[in-house]
């Protein structure tokens, strides 16, 4: 079984301040994806990277693949009240059939 | 395009009902998917299709059944509803495989809130 450990379970941080999340596996992934999930919503997907050491920027969000595509980080920079919300990393493998293994996710609050 | 439309939103059912959790994608996407997601748990896959008339077991199938006759629509029945079978469930869709550069990006519905007492 691939499993996928996030880290921190749960953070609540000050509008303005900075944080860097975790997604760490003892297997190799062809591609690492990360959603966004809010309260009572489905997950919204917000970038898939396949290239070890790969960085991705969206807006104030940076995603970082590991260089052995076992790992992926998410920083934010100054936080806001709109990125509160569930934070899920999800590994694959390209092919056909290819599933999704998901992590349990990181709840982040910003408060204003 | 309304993307992955699931209903009904949320249902109560006591113990020993069935009910069936309606999925619908007008992406025409391939793949669609079942999870159910319990709190600080993250999602666990129950069923997954790779097309019309084509359905596997995912993770968590125990209690659950699928079909899958048309590309459009997937839905998930429960025949004999447990009160383990309490939780949140999504239906998703992602891309069919071209070859290079597929990586299963998964487009989400609203999800069902379920509660079986």
């Amino acid at each position: 079984t691939q499993l996928l450990e996030q880290s921190p379970q749960f953070l609540s941080i000050q509008e303005g301040e900075n944080l860097t999340v975790y997604c760490n596996s003892s297997s190799v992934f062809s591609s690492l994806q990360w959603y966004r999930q809010e309260p009572g919503e489905g997950p919204v997907l917000l970038v898939t990277v396949v290239t070890g050491g790969e960085v991705k920027k969206l807006k104030r969000l940076t995603f970082q693949f590991g260089d052995a595509r076992k790992d992926s980080s998410l920083h934010i920079t100054a936080a806001q009240p709109g990125d509160t919300g569930l934070y899920l990393c999800a590994g694959g493998r390209a092919g056909a059939n290819s599933k999704l293994t998901f992590g349990k996710g990181i709840t982040l609050s910003v408060r204003p | 395009n309304a993307g992955v439309t699931q209903t009904p939103k949320f249902r109560i059912l006591k113990i020993g009902q069935s009910m069936t959790l309606q999925c619908t994608q007008d992406m025409n996407h391939n793949y669609m998917y079942w999870y159910r997601q319990d709190p600080g748990m993250g999602l666990k896959l129950i069923y997954y299709s790779v097309g019309a008339g084509i359905t596997d077991k995912g993770e968590v199938p125990n209690g659950y059944n699928v079909s899958r006759s048309t590309t459009e629509d997937f839905p998930l029945r429960l025949e004999l509803a447990a009160p383990s079978q309490t939780s949140v469930y999504f239906c998703a869709s992602s891309y069919p495989p071209p070859g290079q550069g597929y990586y299963n990006e998964q487009f989400f519905g609203p999800g069902t809130r379920l509660t079986v007492l």
